[in-house]
Formats: structure tokens, sequence, C-alpha cells
């Protein structure tokens, strides 16, 4: 069964610290993406990676650090630097930038405390 | 700048009655036209897409949009509501390979 998958779905961590969040797709997607989701905002770009071993910066990268070592995972490091972390994240994937129409995971629930 | 502008926060229908949701964006060119449906705590699925051609799209789940040049829109109709599908819509348009999403439509179904 294709799809993405993310985990974990809720994420609970202390001030001050790094925390990963990891996205799977086994879709033989090229593209892949991380979103932030807060209320009334929608959803706004961190990174995107077209290919392996390659990423770009979306429009809130500051405080985020991503790794693209293997097509199939692109996961997310949300550091100590970001400044309001708490919020939603959604990864997602596509065939290729553009487009290619983009398909979401479930999303994982970050709570810093 | 440009940017995609959902007017609607919120809606509130009677299960049974039509739907419209609104979408407009600014951009110069016609950019490709996306809606997304989003349940509490789950990612978001994709409802239609608009590359060219014919101007009504149909999709999943009984949702059409139809997308109007003339008024930089897209919005996303359904003619008889259930209520399963209460939940948020999402409005996204991809112009030139930065894809932007609007702030959402939350859609409550009265029974």
């Amino acid at each position: 069964d294709g799809g993405i998958t993310q985990s974990p779905k809720y994420l609970f961590r202390k001030e001050g610290q790094n925390v990963t969040l990891s996205c799977e797709q086994n879709l033989n997607h090229d593209a892949m993406y991380w979103y932030r989701q807060d209320p009334g905002q929608g959803l706004r770009l961190i990174y995107y990676s077209q290919i392996v071993n390659d990423f770009q910066k979306g429009d809130i990268a500051e405080g985020y650090s991503v790794s693209r070592e293997k097509k199939e995972s692109f996961p997310l490091t949300v550091t100590s630097a970001q400044k309001n972390p708490t919020a939603f994240y959604l990864c997602a994937s596509s065939t290729g930038v553009g487009t290619d129409t983009q398909y979401f995971g479930p999303g994982t629930r970050l709570t810093v405390l | 700048a440009q940017s995609v502008t959902q007017p609607d926060i919120h809606i509130t229908v009677s299960e049974g009655a039509s739907l419209e949701l609104r979408c407009n964006y600014s951009y110069g060119a016609t950019p490709y036209l996306f809606w997304y449906v989003q349940s509490p705590g789950q990612g978001l699925q994709l409802l239609l897409k608009y590359f060219s051609g014919d101007t009504l799209v149909q999709g999943i789940k009984g949702f059409e949009a139809e997308f109007k040049r003339s008024q930089s829109s897209f919005n996303l109709r359904k003619p008889s509501v259930h209520w399963s599908d209460a939940a948020e819509y999402f409005c996204a348009v991809d112009n030139n390979n930065d894809m932007r999403f609007g702030a959402g439509t939350r859609l409550t179904v009265k029974p």
C-alpha cells in the first residue's frame, strides 16, 4: 500500500531541545516537502527537496534543518533556534517539483513545553 | 505580491444544501490550481486540480470547481452536502514551481 508516513503523530519536547520529525514515502517520488500549519494561516513551506542529497529553503526555514540521504526519507529537525516551534507539521511528496500533485502524510503535532 | 485568498474563514450549511467555497488568486499568468480537504488532525487529501482545458473540473466525493480567468477565481462547489463533508478546505495555487496555499475555509454541516 503506497503512501506517506509521518511519525510520531504527537510529540512533546521541552524548550531548548532539538527534535526530529520523521517522513517516509514509498511512492517512488523524487520531490519531498515540509510544511508548517498554524491556525488561520494555511500551510507555509519550510524546506523542499527535488532529489536525493539536494534541498532548498522555503519561506520559513529559520530554526529548521533537513537531510535527504535516501529517496524515501526526508527528516525534519526542529532546532532550539526556532522561536515558536509548537505547530502541526505536514510532509508531502510529488513526482517532481512544479505541476505535479503533492500527496500529504497524516502530520505530526509538535508541542514544546 | 502573489497570494491566494479564501474570503470565508468559516461556513455553515445544512445537510443536503448546496455549497460553494470561494478562492481567488493574484498571479499574472494562469497558474495550476488545486483544492484539498483536511479532516481534524489529519493530512490533506486532494479533491481536484486544474492544469488546462475544460474550466469545469470534476473531483472526488461529488465536488467540482470552475476556473474563471476573468475573475481569477477557482471556486469549489457541491450540489448536496453530506455530514461527512465537515472539514477544512484549502485552495492551492502553483505558479512556476511556487506552491501557495490559502488560509482555509472551515465547513460545518448542520443536521
